[in-house]
């Protein structure tokens, strides 16, 4: 899983409480990401970060946030307002976010429950 | 919009056989093909990529993919297959989308290599 660390492994929550995922990375990459994997549906992204203080949305972020205070640190949170929370949630990083194919690494992810 | 198809849910092969996964893309401009693989209940770890040059791409664990762009192909093979190989593995293409470099998964072929 390369130098990429996430957690907890395994996440248990109420509905209607909000949770924070940490992914933390030391390969001094740039861009970093978080996707979200159901059965059956791959990997969709929910947010990317291509420099410090800089985030974009993906294509499922309603009711995901994050932040990005430090090029290490990635932290996913998932509201109340995300309607179906449960999956398995991987965040990645790549050496920048546009260059010449740059491949990912992934974190080991965490599994959400929330009941 | 870009896209990436592998057709096949499963596959499974004998060990010591050939294998070979499918994927087929769809993409504007110049595509980057990735393959990943995943095991249970962990991320996904690269196996190869294709940006240019030669078609044939070799990777890790003795992975190597076929980039054909008439056929918008980048299947999967491997000359001799092991039960470890058994696992989930992802194409994905990396393109331009909405000004950004957007990188779209398949939905995973399960590997299920047979002793």
């Amino acid at each position: 899983d390369g130098g990429i660390t996430q957690s907890p492994k395994y996440l248990f929550r109420k509905e209607g409480q909000n949770v924070t995922l940490s992914c933390e990375q030391n390969l001094n990459h740039d861009a970093m990401y978080w996707y979200r994997q159901d059965p059956g549906q791959g990997l969709r992204l929910i947010y990317y970060s291509q420099i410090v203080n800089d985030f974009q949305k993906g294509d499922i972020a309603e009711g995901y946030s994050v932040s990005r205070e430090k090029k290490e640190s990635f932290p996913l949170t998932v509201t109340s307002a995300q309607k179906n929370p449960t999956a398995f949630y991987l965040c990645a990083s790549s050496i920048a976010l546009i260059g010449a194919g740059y491949e990912q690494y992934f974190g080991p992810g965490t599994r959400l429950t929330v009941t | 919009a870009q896209s990436v198809a592998q057709p096949e849910d499963q596959v499974n092969v004998a060990e010591g056989n050939p294998l070979t996964v499918k994927c087929t893309y769809s993409v504007s401009g110049n595509p980057y093909l990735f393959w990943y693989v995943q095991y249970p209940n962990r991320g996904l770890q690269f196996l190869l990529k294709y940006i240019t040059g030669d078609n044939l791409v070799k990777g890790s664990y003795g992975f190597e993919a076929e980039f054909n762009k008439s056929q918008t192909s980048f299947h999967l093979k491997k000359p001799s297959a092991l039960v470890s190989d058994s696992a989930l593995y992802f194409c994905a293409v990396r393109g331009l989308s909405g000004g950004y470099q957007k990188v779209t998964f398949g939905i995973g072929t399960k590997l299920q290599v047979i002793p």
